[in-house]
């Protein structure tokens, strides 16, 4: 089956810095790549999805400011968090569709734990 | 808006035990129904599906009935192995408030499958 791997798969960072998580679909192209939060104990929260070469759609509540994501090839995706603050620490997860349709089946990446000092 | 309700685990059997994950819905209009799997350090993995109402998705042994009446899509496994030790999602897809369809998840049941 297709897969999508994360980088890094662990990071602590210094609240105030920057973390950038990449998302790539190692054997297939990803038109349409998502980007999922995830607490201890609670269901994915969908935080945006991104088109190749065009602008993230992100869901009410999630400020685009704060969560940067580029979509600039068919294989990568990444996540940028910026100014990053102990509440941001949470498990990332990304997901990547082949083609446009709707009914085509997502595939996930393992996720990414953010530890924010 | 669409929500997904799953049993809280975490959920210990012996190994060849019957498994049952409940799990329910809120949506509009006609979702499609999914459980993935997660096991550890991996990422989820869609395990079956069923797209309509009455569907039985069924895949390693598991199956699902789309019940749209009781609004329920629960999990079954006649005998669970140590090896389907994961943790189960229980997911929609259906249209979002932005108009586009989206999946929802369930917060996840922990299943450990003892030797």
């Amino acid at each position: 089956g297709a897969v999508v791997s994360q980088h890094p798969s662990r990071v602590i960072c210094k609240s105030g810095t920057s973390v950038k998580i990449e998302c790539r679909s190692l054997d297939f192209q990803a038109t349409t790549m998502f980007w999922y939060r995830q607490f201890p104990k609670q269901s994915l929260m969908l935080m945006a999805t991104s088109n190749e070469g065009s602008k993230a759609t992100y869901e009410q509540g999630v400020e685009k400011d704060k969560f940067l994501i580029n979509h600039a090839s068919l294989t990568l995706s990444t996540l940028t968090v910026t100014s990053a603050h102990p509440e941001d620490s949470s498990f990332y997860i990304c997901s990547a569709r082949e083609v446009p349709s709707d009914y085509n089946e997502q595939f996930f990446g393992p996720g990414t734990r953010l530890t924010v000092l | 808006g669409n929500s997904v309700t799953q049993m809280e685990g975490p959920v210990t059997l012996s190994e060849e035990a019957f498994l049952t994950i409940n799990c329910t819905y809120t949506a509009t209009g006609y979702p499609s129904l999914f459980w993935y799997v997660q096991y550890p350090g991996e990422g989820l993995q869609l395990l079956l599906k069923a797209t309509k109402a009455d569907d039985k998705g069924s895949n390693k042994g598991f199956e699902a009935t789309y019940r749209k009446e009781t609004t329920s899509f629960h999990l079954e496994k006649g005998s669970v192995q140590v090896s389907d030790s994961a943790v189960y999602f229980c997911a929609l897809r259906g249209i979002s408030g932005a108009g586009s369809y989206q999946l929802t998840f369930g917060k996840g049941t922990k299943l450990s499958v003892i030797p």
